[in-house]
């Protein structure tokens, strides 16, 4: 029973389209997060939400819109697609959202813009 | 500006012998580090962590040290086995509430341990 699974593993698409990630967690956690792991492998988080609230918002494009439906999932919606948005998207929760929890990762989502 | 460096992108030990995974950070606010361990299609979990009162940390086989003076800090693991073969992240984060959790991370070693 996966604690934190993401939709699509693999994602590959053309410059231009509109894509989304679905990100859920069964852990009962009231935050979680948005990383990206870029062609360098830094991982960098992109957005952070605390009971469904955007709590972190680094400096993204707005073409990434991430929504939480509930505490439970947390999906990144990317518009207008370009090559450098390829990447390994990964999803994270925690329990409270301080920085000496645990964050638990999902397993990525591989993005392929060609 | 990449504030969590791991020079050394890959490193190769022979089973039974110690690794040294080296982190160095710029920023002399992070007040709190972590070590995440990840193996191939899976996400990163974590490993070990120590807060910048002490500057040593143990769990069985993987110590952390953290050098404050030198923004450095390091992750043992004695003895290395083959299943410890993965990529190591080091990640440093501000501990109070107002980091809300973020975590910047380095960009990962690539341990490999033969037998």
């Amino acid at each position: 029973d996966t604690a934190v699974s993401q939709t699509p593993k693999y994602l590959v698409t053309q410059m231009g389209n509109d894509k989304s990630i679905k990100c859920e967690q069964n852990l009962g956690h009231d935050t979680m997060y948005w990383y990206k792991q870029d062609s360098k492998k830094f991982l960098k988080i992109m957005f952070s939400y605390n009971n469904k609230e955007l709590i972190i918002n680094e400096t993204v494009p707005n073409r990434f819109s991430p929504k939480s439906p509930d505490k439970a999932h947390l999906n990144l919606h990317i518009n207008s697609l370009e090559l450098g948005d390829s990447a390994v998207y990964f999803c994270a929760s925690s329990p409270g959202g301080l920085a000496q929890e645990t964050q638990y990762f999902g397993p990525g989502t591989r993005l392929l813009v060609l | 500006d990449q504030q969590v460096k791991q020079n050394s992108p890959s490193l190769s030990v022979q089973e039974g012998r110690i690794s040294i995974l080296n982190c160095d950070y710029t920023n002399s606010m992070f007040d709190y580090f972590l070590w995440y361990k990840k193996y191939p299609a899976e996400g990163p979990t974590f490993l070990i962590s120590i807060s910048s009162i002490k500057d040593k940390n143990e769990d069985g086989r993987f110590t952390v040290f953290l050098n404050k003076s030198a923004k450095h800090l390091s992750l043992h693991i004695v003895p290395s086995q083959p299943g410890d073969s993965a990529v190591y992240f080091c990640a440093a984060a501000l501990a109070g509430g107002t980091s809300y959790g973020k975590l910047t991370f380095g960009q990962g070693t690539i341990l490999t341990v033969h037998p």
